[in-house]
């Protein structure tokens, strides 16, 4: 069975740009959420989606937005990009059950210039 | 403002050897404590899950514990290997809302 998936695996952007982050779940997986992680921190809870509906966000700027897709994959957004948005983007998805553990992809490591 | 924190955060051991990593918290209540290992470039894996009424968990060489009265809680790695070396992330999830607080880990290195 194929894990969480996220696409790209590597970005560079410019400042000012925008860029979009993809996330495909675990097989019957309907929760997914998203997480940044800049070098050396832990990660830092950004969204949870389930059922495309918005379940959480972090503290995070309006520049940051995500959906989810009726196959619950989904994307994360992020506007007029800033030095400081460069960190690796992590996507999980979870089970239904209670405590479900979380089942991270490998990100997608983004750098801004 | 919940928060974790773990401690050491960074930890060099030789190979064969034990050690203790500790994660404090100030989630209040919560539903869950979770302990991940993240080697580098990839994402954190799952180990152990408590809830707060555990007091125990080992998965394999790893087990962690959980004092909820002084919200403290420990991953004991027995018998380290090489493959150990990695970041252990500490993860607590709130009884209300969805916003896991994680831990900024604790990077291990086990050294032959």
């Amino acid at each position: 069975d194929a894990g969480v998936t996220q696409s790209p695996t590597h970005l560079i952007k410019t400042r000012g740009q925008h860029v979009t982050l993809r996330c495909s779940p675990i097989s019957g997986h309907k929760s997914v959420s998203w997480y940044q992680q800049v070098l050396g921190q832990g990660p830092q809870f950004i969204f949870q989606y389930y059922e495309k509906e918005e379940r959480g966000r972090g503290n995070f700027p309006d520049r940051f937005s995500a959906r989810q897709f009726p196959n619950y994959s989904s994307e994360l957004n992020v506007n007029a990009l800033l030095l400081g948005d460069s960190a690796l983007y992590l996507c999980a998805s979870s089970g239904d059950r209670v405590n479900s553990p979380l089942h991270f992809g490998n990100g997608t490591r983004l750098t801004v210039t | 403002k919940n928060q974790v924190e773990q401690s050491p955060q960074s930890l060099i051991i030789l190979e064969g050897k034990n050690c203790t990593l500790q994660c404090n918290y100030t989630v209040s209540p919560f539903s869950n404590l979770r302990w991940y290992k993240q080697d580098t470039g990839r994402g954190p894996v799952s180990l152990t899950i408590m809830t707060f009424s555990e007091n125990t968990k080992s998965n394999g060489r790893y087990t962690a514990t959980l004092d909820a009265d002084t919200k403290q809680s420990s991953l004991h790695i027995t018998a380290s290997q090489l493959s150990d070396s990695a970041s252990y992330i500490c993860v607590v999830t709130p009884d209300a809302g969805n916003m896991l607080t994680f831990g900024g880990g604790t990077r291990l290195m086990v050294k032959p």
